[in-house]
């Protein structure tokens, strides 16, 4: 079974638009991390955040927001004022407690392209 | 102050070869995780190493095997190449399994 799904595989905005990608996950360790990442067409994926589990507070930096809801299982990511640039394959990851701390599980990603 | 990098860029190998791949994490980070992605699908976790031992492993045949060396730097070597195995490998670094990681910029393997 999946332990992070992405459901939406293409996403296309037209540029100042606000898009929302989701993010749905399963485990049953109390304590996990879930992460966002963000590969352009080099490939290299780069970090946007991490959340622990038991932090379940709305975080913002810039045009980028999150929201964790536990109740859900969800983790989505907002970006705001959409830019071109912010065009690339978002990807959600979670890393559970116990044995594999530290092994990420990663969604299949959400293409997102920002049309000028 | 560097980030993970990784060599070679790309690399093209005919089935049946072997293959060995590097990686140097970031300044300061102890662990080093080795993940393969597919065309179009997520990084798969292979393996991750601590203190020159492989710590946990993924759903990947013994074929795929890997070393950290006393400096954190790390190997991933391929035996017996199968056209399927050519994806983006990607490296990542940590300072504890607990904290992000990092990651390279990949080695593109392509198996002819």
């Amino acid at each position: 079974a999946q332990k992070v799904t992405q459901a939406q595989t293409e996403i296309s905005v037209v540029e100042k638009e606000d898009v929302t990608l989701d993010c749905v996950y399963e485990t049953r360790d109390t304590t996990y991390y879930l992460f966002w990442y963000k590969q352009p067409p080099s490939g290299e994926l780069v970090f946007l955040i991490r959340r622990n589990s038991f932090d379940e507070q709305n975080e913002i930096s810039g045009r980028y927001s999150w929201n964790f809801q536990k109740s859900t299982s969800s983790f989505n990511f907002t970006i705001t004022a959409s830019q071109v640039v912010d065009s690339a394959v978002y990807f959600c990851a979670l890393s559970e407690g116990g044995s594999t701390l530290g092994r990420l599980y990663f969604g299949r990603g959400t293409q997102l392209t920002v049309w000028p | 102050d560097a980030g993970v990098t990784q060599s070679p860029t790309h690399l093209i190998k005919t089935r049946g070869q072997q293959v060995t791949l590097r990686c140097s994490p970031k300044s300061g980070h102890d662990t080093v995780s080795w993940y393969q992605q597919a065309l179009g699908q997520g990084p798969q976790f292979i393996f991750q190493y601590y203190e020159e031992e492989e710590r946990q492993r993924g759903n990947f045949p013994d074929r795929f095997s890997g070393h950290q060396f006393p400096n954190y730097s790390s190997e991933l070597n391929v035996n017996a190449l199968l056209l399927g195995d050519s994806a983006l490998y990607l490296c990542a670094s940590s300072k504890t399994a607990t904290y992000e990681q990092y990651f390279g910029p990949g080695t593109r393997l392509t198996v002819t």
